[in-house]
């Protein structure tokens, strides 16, 4: 089956980058998502991308996808405080339909 | 437009007894999935309905079982419930044009989180 891996934690500065990083090992899934976990919340989709596409921009987000080394990342510009997170990479299979998620990386934002 | 809505919100249970959740899809939505968010392990695939069907079934045992409603809702039901099903149960919809369902967007409740004791 598919292996999703993010790195458990990053700690940024508010008005920094952050660049989140996910691998994974099946190239066969067809849509890469990026979903926002706030404390005792769902999930917020933030963005996604086909895999035919190398990236996306999207106001503050930028996806990157790399398709030969198998990763995916997701750069928010100007961190705020509001973006402290756990943030999941998922990718879709399409024969099953479902979504196989990374562990998620706690995003911590300090002032 | 309301967003995927779920119920309850918390539920607290004791080893043996069943569990059912609750879920409602957006407006337009055929397509509901279930995950489990367990402390240490992720989310995992539970289950995916479409139109009344289960479509795809994730590596659960079948005391995890469900249905899905001629509206579209769907409940989770989890029968003999064990300590280590305590987790978060989310819920999420999306259409389904046919072949992949996701190939946009699918959007998630905010969850149930279910204690066994």
């Amino acid at each position: 089956g598919e292996d999703v891996e993010q790195s458990l934690f990053l700690s940024v500065r508010e008005g920094d980058s952050s660049v989140i990083n996910c691998t994974y090992t099946d190239s066969s899934s067809t849509y890469l998502y990026w979903y926002k976990q706030e404390p005792g919340a769902g999930l917020q989709l933030l963005t996604y991308i086909f895999s035919n596409m190398d990236m996306k921009q999207d106001q503050r987000l930028t996806v990157l996808l790399n398709k030969k080394d198998k990763h995916l990342s997701l750069r928010i510009a100007d961190t705020q405080t509001g973006d402290s997170a756990i943030y999941f990479c998922a990718l879709l299979w399409d024969a099953g339909n479902m979504l196989t998620f990374g562990g998620g990386t706690r995003l911590m934002v300090k002032p | 437009e309301a967003g995927v809505t779920q119920s309850p919100t918390h539920l607290i249970k004791t080893r043996g007894q069943q569990a059912t959740l609750r879920c409602s899809p957006i407006s337009g939505h055929t397509s509901v999935y279930w995950y489990q968010q367990a402390l240490g392990l992720g989310l995992q695939f539970l289950l995916w309905y479409d139109e009344g069907e289960e479509r795809n079934r994730g590596n659960f045992p079948p005391r995890f079982s469900g249905r899905q409603f001629p509206n579209y809702s769907s409940e989770l039901n989890v029968n003999a419930l064990e300590l280590e099903d305590s987790a978060l149960y989310l819920c999420a919809s999306s259409r389904y044009t046919g072949s992949q369902t996701m190939n946009t967007e699918a959007f998630f409740g905010q969850g149930t989180r279910l204690t066994v004791v």
